[in-house]
């Protein structure tokens, strides 16, 4: 059974361009998580959907970053415009979430904004 | 604020011992604790998790829970050099699926 897919796995780009990472969820999970790994904030949530819709995003920094999930089987993190700071690892999650919450993880896209 | 603390280490052990990773967490109405295993430049894994109050046991790892006094830690029996990575304690208050993961331990085990 194939795990979360998630692409690309590096990414690097200029301050001030767009950004769109994606992120296929493992098939009959229907919650799916963004996250952002840093050395110095170790690993942080951004946004979580349910049943495609999201439910919290407490965690997005800033204007900057949108995602969407427009089916149960594909989500997008976008960041425009992007900044130097941005730079980190960008893991997708999903999970059942139906009484079996437990996360798994995507192998993530490295991000470098220079 | 809610909040999961781990001891940052490295932690380092020989070859064959006993490792064991603490985790504290601020919030009583938690309901589920993992453990994640993670390795340099790769993506968190899961390797344990634990509801209720007492051990779980799963080959060499073991994961104890204490509500009471809110911490929940993880010991890796027979410890080898290929356990060595760092090890994610995450929180899921209320069974809402919001996790709150702590800053990780990192695991040395020297052959």
């Amino acid at each position: 059974d194939a795990g979360v897919i998630q692409s690309p796995r590096h990414e690097v780009t200029e301050m001030g361009q767009e950004v769109t990472l994606r992120c296929k969820p493992i098939s009959g999970h229907n919650s799916l998580f963004w996250y952002r790994q840093t050395m110095m904030r170790g690993l942080e949530l951004l946004i979580y959907f349910n049943n495609n819709v999201p439910i919290d995003d407490s965690g997005m920094p800033e204007d900057r970053f949108s995602a969407k999930m427009p089916n149960a089987s594909f989500s997008t993190l976008k960041i425009q415009p992007s900044e130097p700071r941005d730079s980190a690892v960008y893991f997708c999650a999903s999970s059942q979430a139906r009484g079996r919450n437990e996360q798994f993880f995507g192998p993530g896209t490295r991000l470098t904004v220079l | 604020q809610k909040e999961v603390e781990q001891n940052s280490g490295p932690l380092s052990v020989p070859e064959g011992a006993i490792a064991s990773l603490n985790c504290t967490y601020s919030d009583r109405g938690s309901q589920s604790f993992f453990w994640y295993r993670q390795y340099s430049g790769k993506s968190p894994e899961l390797i344990m998790f634990i509801y209720s109050n007492g051990d779980k046991e799963d080959g060499r790892f073991t994961a104890q829970l204490n509500k009471a006094s809110q911490y929940v830690s993880l010991l890796i029996r027979d410890s080898q050099p290929s356990d060595s990575a760092t090890y994610l304690c995450a929180v899921d208050e209320d069974n809402f699926n919001k996790f709150y993961f702590g800053s990780g331990t990192k695991l040395n085990v020297k052959p």
